[in-house]
């Protein structure tokens, strides 16, 4: 069963620094990995979407990378900013989507 | 093209009682995914469905717990006889046929509170 897994848990960093959240899955037979936000109280809204056979996507301050074969994905955060505060979530497709527990951001300004 | 749409925002019942949280997906979309959220915990799968079909339940609890996608309307978790554990946000996600390759889109979910 595939598990999912982000380190670290919480992270507080002080505005205008780039940052890099982790992500390890066991399963390296996936169809994509995708990145999410969450705001408290909110849904979880996608951020980028890396296809099993890309190795990054980007959109803005944000880059997603994907090794496969490493079981790992990261997301870097350029020039953080304050409304950046949020947990992000990853999720390797499989059959079904499988999700890490999350790293709660704080940005101080 | 509305996203999805989840229905109670808030939902109270007491011990006992029944809960009904529906999802409407966003048009076009066939698989619908149900989660668990707990404070300070990750989102937990409960169950997948395609239209009048139940793909994975293997997260779903086997006793109390129900969920269904019809032809026609919205998808429905149904809870009986709630008890206090089962306080939690539940999120509803759909995406499109071809989801292996498609971005996952998720309902603003229903905070439910068992007195």
């Amino acid at each position: 069963k595939q598990e999912v897994t982000q380190i670290p848990a919480a992270l507080s960093v002080p505005e205008g620094e780039n940052l890099v959240l982790n992500c390890s899955f066991t399963d390296s037979a996936i169809y994509n990995l995708q990145w999410f936000r969450q705001d408290p109280g909110k849904g979880l809204t996608s951020l980028l979407l890396i296809q099993s056979s890309q190795r990054e996507q980007t959109s803005g301050r944000l880059n997603a990378s994907l090794d496969k074969s490493s079981g790992r994905s990261t997301l870097y955060i350029a020039a953080s900013q304050p409304g950046d505060s949020a947990t992000y979530l990853c999720a390797a497709t499989g059959n079904q989507f499988y999700f890490g527990t999350g790293t709660s951001l704080t940005v101080i300004p | 093209n509305a996203g999805v749409m989840q229905n109670p925002r808030h939902l109270v019942r007491r011990r006992g009682q029944e809960a009904r949280l529906r999802c409407s997906p966003m048009k076009g979309h066939s698989h619908v995914y149900w989660y668990r959220q707990l404070p300070e915990e990750g989102l937990k799968f409960m169950v997948y469905l395609q239209k009048e079909n139940i793909i994975d339940e293997s997260g779903m609890p086997k006793e109390r717990f129900s969920a269904e996608f019809p032809k026609e309307g919205p998808s429905i978790l149904r809870i009986q006889q709630v008890v206090r554990g089962d306080s939690a946000a539940y999120f509803c996600a759909s995406s499109p046929p071809s989801f292996l390759n498609e971005k996952l889109f998720f309902g603003s979910g229903t905070q439910l509170s068992v007195l």
